[in-house]
């Protein structure tokens, strides 16, 4: 059972660039979510979803797309990343109901 | 809107000794709460979480925090550190409600474990 998968794992790429980080999970959790973490700053909600086609803006959306066509999956899309957006960025799921969330490995991103 | 402090960007503690990494929060009501460790490189895991109830919580690998809603406080203790634990620890907190879902994390704090 892999749970709750992120790819890649380490993205580099450039200023200008669009780029799409994956985020899959087998557990058929309503909630997904993605986070930023930033020395400095701990980790930094970006955007959620209650359900398939139901999104919505955490504390730090800007730049950032998603969307959610399937219960498993949980894109977020840098349409033109900065530099700014360099980050560690994680992927969690969590059920309906239930306050724990359940946390991917993690994708490094570093934009040139 | 609910915050949390750890004060301890960085603890070392000796292998076998106990530790104490500490969490105070900010809330109107009293919050879910949560500890997650970080190992280099790695995931986030959940240790342990209060909802409601024993106010003493017990968590995986020998951990355990006690909710103290006078001092607004959920330290994380463990009674002899090993070397394995040395990561980074972050508290969490969560309103709940129509909140669900918006984790609010400490700045985390590294712990260190010398042999």
């Amino acid at each position: 059972d892999a749970g709750i998968t992120q790819s890649p794992r380490y993205k580099i790429t450039e200023t200008g660039r669009q780029v799409t980080l994956m985020c899959h999970q087998t557990w058929s959790h309503s909630y997904m979510f993605w986070y930023r973490q930033d020395l400095g700053h701990g980790l930094r909600l970006i955007y959620y979803s209650a359900a398939a086609d139901i999104t919505d803006k955490g504390e730090v959306p800007d730049g950032y797309v998603v969307s959610r066509s399937k219960t498993e999956n949980f894109p977020l899309t840098l349409e033109s990343a900065t530099r700014s957006q360099t980050s560690v960025y994680f992927c969690a799921s969590s059920g309906r109901g239930q306050e724990t969330q359940y946390f991917g490995p993690g994708t490094r991103l570093l934009v040139l | 809107a609910q915050s949390v402090t750890q004060p301890d960007i960085h603890i070392t503690v000796s292998e076998g000794a106990s530790l104490e990494l500490r969490c105070n929060y900010s809330y109107g009501a009293t919050p879910y709460l949560f500890w997650y460790v970080q190992s280099p490189g790695q995931g986030l895991q959940l240790l342990l979480k209060y909802f409601s109830g024993d106010t003493l919580v017990q968590g995986i690998k020998g951990f355990e925090a006690e909710f103290k809603k006078s001092e607004t406080s959920f330290h994380l203790t463990k009674p002899s550190a090993h070397m394995s634990d040395a990561a980074e620890y972050f508290c969490v907190v969560s309103a709940g409600g129509t909140s669900y879902g918006k984790l609010t994390f400490g700045q985390g704090t590294i712990l260190t474990v010398h042999p």
